[in-house]
């Protein structure tokens, strides 16, 4: 699976939209781009996963250009309440081995008054 | 839906000893995975049990085997624990739906040894 690469910490204010870059430079053609957030002591959570594009949720937008070399995951006008560990992953389609996830260290979320 | 259920919720134990954890996926999901946390880091993938079978094994001693019943739960072992093995463990159910695979975690296990 491709290495992901993202930003370590990002901080925020309230309110404002929060844009978190990944590079996945060597994807394959047959690998999803799935976000996942992470709050303290709690396990992860499915935020996101795309293709190709753009995909939105009631959560987040993702932004994934052509070459998909590298995606954004866009959260629009973050709250205190989305200060977390936001991980970056690829993953295989739906083969079985789609169900293993290969995290990295992801980005720690800030978000302040 | 009670969703991924983990127990305990925090164990503390000693090295050289050995323990089981355990989880209990969401209803209707028939693979379960389990996960290591370090502190500070993202999760790593242990091992999948589907049909009562291990499918996939990550990158970790055979000190670690786990079991998958009949009703999906499943047990994660760890024996002769060492310092290293402090970690929160994550247990995540899935299930395919379509394309993707619906895959939840549950609220983990924090393990502490001495």
């Amino acid at each position: 699976l491709a290495k992901t690469t993202q930003p370590i910490s990002m901080d925020s204010y309230e309110g404002q939209e929060v844009n978190i870059t990944c590079s996945h430079n060597n994807i394959a053609t047959n690998d999803y781009i799935t976000w996942y957030q992470q709050f303290p002591s709690q396990g992860p959570r499915f935020i996101i996963q795309g293709y190709k594009t753009k995909v939105t949720n009631e959560v987040a937008s993702l932004f994934i250009p052509a070459d998909r070399k590298s995606s954004t995951l866009s959260l629009p006008r973050v709250s205190l309440s989305d200060t977390a560990v936001y991980y970056c992953l690829v993953t295989k389609d739906h083969t079985g081995t789609a169900s293993k996830l290969t995290f990295g260290t992801g980005t720690r979320l800030q978000v302040t008054l | 839906d009670a969703g991924v259920t983990q127990s305990p919720t925090h164990l503390i134990k000693t090295r050289g000893q050995q323990v089981t954890l355990r989880c209990s996926p969401k209803s209707g999901h028939d693979t379960v995975s389990w996960y290591q946390q370090a502190l500070g880091q993202g999760p790593q993938f242990i091992f999948q049990y589907y049909e009562e079978e291990e499918r996939q094994r990550g990158n970790f001693p055979d000190r670690f085997s786990g079991h998958q019943f009949p009703n999906y739960s499943s047990e994660l072992n760890v024996n002769a624990l060492l310092l290293g093995d402090s970690a929160l463990y994550l247990c995540a159910s899935s299930l395919r739906v379509g394309e993707y695979y619906e895959q939840y975690f549950g609220p983990g296990t924090r393990l502490t040894v001495t």
